[in-house]
């Protein structure tokens, strides 16, 4: 099956700082999506990104299905961003089993 | 509040019990899917349902099982507890009867926390 790989897996940041957090996946991915989960442990949907480019905010999102790999784009970052990045894609069977990468720990300080 | 509404929201019980988790996806859509995350093993794909049939299968242990009901609302059942089955158990939902584009976007519940003594 297909391997999702994230870096880098912590971060620490001074709030209104800009970030890039990288997701390499092993073979060809489908249905590339990126999830928050809150320090309270709610995993929430930020985008999904099969391919291109998408912005919602502060936050934006790049795939470049061909090299795989995607992109998560944090700017002015705020203590609210805190918590853990994850993408996740399905492989090229693309059933319901969405592979998730180990996660990017975020940490803003004020 | 995602839509897909999971309880219990935290469980605390002992080695050997059964115990049986709820989910209720969102509204409309037909396809559940259950998570186990555990600190050593991340996000784990335990299986998919989609409109009461099972469509695909993960890491799910044999003492562990699942149905979709006519209604949509899912079971997650876990037999002969083990101190290595605690962890956050998710479900999410996908696949909107009136489809659309993004079907394969999964919305998450909040989770339910089991503690294994």
């Amino acid at each position: 099956g297909i391997q999702v790989e994230q870096s880098p897996p912590d971060l620490i940041l001074q709030e209104g700082a800009n970030s890039t957090l990288r997701c390499n996946f092993s073979d060809s991915v489908n249905n590339l999506q990126w999830f928050h989960q809150n320090p309270w442990g709610q995993l929430i949907n930020l985008f999904y990104i099969p391919s291109g480019t998408k912005q919602n905010g502060r936050l934006s999102a790049t795939t470049v299905a061909t090299e795989r790999y995607s992109l998560l784009y944090i700017s002015s970052s705020q203590t609210t961003d805190s918590g853990v990045y994850f993408c996740a894609g399905h492989g090229s069977s693309n059933t319901g089993k969405l592979i998730f990468g180990q996660g990017t720990t975020l940490q803003v300080k004020p | 509040d995602s839509g897909v509404t999971q309880t219990p929201k935290h469980l605390i019980t002992a080695t050997g019990q059964r115990v049986t988790l709820r989910c209720s996806p969102r509204s409309g859509d037909l396809s559940v899917y259950w998570y186990q995350q555990s600190l050593d093993q991340g996000l784990q794909f335990l299986i998919q349902y989609y409109n009461g049939e099972e469509r695909a299968k993960g890491n799910i242990l044999e003492r562990f099982s699942a149905q979709q009901f006519p209604d949509l609302h899912s079971e997650l059942n876990l037999s002969s507890l083990e101190l290595g089955d605690s962890a956050l158990y998710f479900c999410a939902s996908s696949f909107h009867r009136t489809g659309g584009p993004g079907a394969n976007v999964l919305t998450f519940g909040a989770g339910s926390r089991l503690t294994v003594l």
